[in-house]
């Protein structure tokens, strides 16, 4: 089945320390995306990726960082820098920059104590 | 700039009744439109879509929008609520001004559905 996975569903971390998100597709989309859900704040875009080896700052990037070496990979580093980190991040893919569905993982659920 | 709107962060019905989840897009070109729901501790999927062509939309589980731009909206129906229709609901508007068509979120509706 295709489709999109974000690993974990659960992550704790203590502050001050850098964490690594992963979300990988088989859908082979062009497009990635990153976003922060917040209680009652939406979907708040943190990064994008159209193309592998290019990605742009969404809203709310301060903080968090990526990469997209590979078409099928789009990981999200929150970063100690990131002041509020703790929250629900969702991975989400379409087929390509122009106005297609998007397509979510699961989630990525992060508490930071 | 494009922004949407979703009138009630909550919204509670009797099973049965009809649902209404309001959506208002603000756009200075022709928008693509979208409502997705999010089942607690899940990713969003697409109840459906408008692109061109026909305001009026169909999409999954019973669900429709209908698109007015005279009035800007893109209102989410169903004639008959559902236990399982319970969910959180968002809207999102996707324009081009210039660059890529990135989409825009609501801050979602919560529909609350009672026995």
């Amino acid at each position: 089945d295709g489709g999109i996975t974000q690993s974990p569903k659960y992550l704790f971390r203590k502050e001050g320390q850098n964490v690594t998100l992963s979300c990988e597709q088989n859908l082979n989309h062009d497009a990635m995306y990153w976003y922060r859900q917040d209680p009652g704040q939406g979907l708040r875009l943190i990064y994008y990726s159209q193309i592998v080896n290019d990605f742009q700052k969404g809203d709310i990037a301060e903080g968090y960082s990526v990469s997209r070496e590979k078409k099928e990979s789009f990981p999200l580093t929150v970063t100690s820098a990131q002041k509020n980190p703790t929250a629900f991040y969702l991975c989400a893919s379409s087929i390509d920059s122009r106005p297609n569905e998007q397509y979510f993982g699961p989630g990525t659920r992060l508490t930071v104590t | 700039a494009q922004s949407v709107t979703q009138l009630g962060s909550h919204v509670s019905v009797s099973e049965g009744a009809l649902v209404l989840l309001r959506c208002n897009y603000s756009s200075s070109v022709p928008p693509y439109l979208f409502w997705y729901v999010q089942y607690p501790n899940q990713g969003l999927q697409l109840l459906l879509k408008y692109t061109t062509g026909a305001t009026l939309v169909k999409g999954i589980n019973g669900f429709e929008a209908e698109f007015k731009k005279s009035e800007t909206s893109f209102h989410l129906t169903k004639p008959s609520a559902h236990m399982s229709d319970a969910a959180e609901y968002f809207c999102a508007v996707s324009v081009r001004p210039g660059g890529s068509y990135i989409p825009t979120f609501g801050r979602g509706t919560s529909l609350i559905v009672h026995p």
